[in-house]
């Protein structure tokens, strides 16, 4: 059973960059069509998500953020990366990591590729406990 | 704010049914599936319902989800206390860029 960890500091400074890691156990990261993602959720808030990554190295990222967010995958060692420049107290939040399935949708079949401009299906089946970062000096 | 729109509490007493509304447009949940998830308190998002409708193995089958157009809706039968959480919608949204949306959030009481 594919579990996810989150792993980083739990202490950033301001205008500083945040790193965080998720490491991939109980399978392999480059198996199966599948997307890792990142979320975060600031405290009382709601979720946010803030991009995903396939083993390829293909990226998407939330416009809001998409500035200052890099998402990496290192398939050596069964993980992806989180790289947030230039942060704020805003920025302070419970990050999570999670596996997603999805791909396109046409007459009534599904596929597990993605194609531009389609109808997608997706969903985030397996999420890592979250791990707690703040911003400040 | 988010594209797409929760109520951000309902209140139900237990062994009654509830259901949670999540307002969209023709860009996301008019055009993508949707997907389900609960909060516990203290916990991480697990997911409910994916494929609009669909549950994973495991889900008991008091949870129900549909879409009609741009509007999807979650739907739990005999309510228990331990279904007390925070319950948010997401799909894709294709409108400038293409992105993954959640809803605001739906805070579940139990009385």
């Amino acid at each position: 059973q594919v579990q996810l960890q989150e792993s980083g500091p739990g202490l950033v400074k301001p205008s500083q960059t945040l790193s965080l890691t998720c490491t991939v156990s109980g399978g392999s990261i480059s198996s199966g069509s599948y997307y890792w993602n990142w979320i975060r959720q600031p405290a009382g808030k709601g979720l946010e998500w803030i991009g995903r990554i396939y083993s390829s190295g293909s990226t998407n990222y939330n416009p809001s953020l998409k500035s200052r967010v890099t998402i990496s995958v290192d398939t050596s060692k069964n993980h992806f990366s989180l790289k947030l420049s230039s942060v704020t107290a805003a920025d302070t939040a419970v990050y999570y990591c999670a596996r997603a399935r999805g791909g396109y949708c046409s007459g009534g079949n599904c596929y597990s590729i993605w194609v531009i401009g389609s109808t997608y299906y997706y969903y985030m089946d397996v999420w890592g406990k979250g791990t707690t970062v703040t911003v400040s000096s | 704010q988010s594209v797409l729109t929760q109520p951000p509490s309902v209140s139900v007493a237990p062994g009654q049914k509830v259901t949670i509304s999540c307002s969209g447009g023709s860009s996301n949940i008019g055009n993508n599936y949707v997907s389900w998830y609960q909060q516990l308190p203290g916990a991480a998002p697990k997911l409910l319902i994916y494929d609009n409708n669909k549950r994973p193995s495991g889900i008991s089958d008091r949870f129900s989800g549909s879409k009609s157009g741009t509007s999807a809706t979650l739907g739990i039968t005999g309510l228990q206390t331990g279904d007390e959480a925070d319950y948010y919608c997401g799909t894709w949204d294709s409108s400038l860029s293409t992105y993954w949306v959640f809803g605001g959030g739906t805070k579940l009481t139990v009385l």
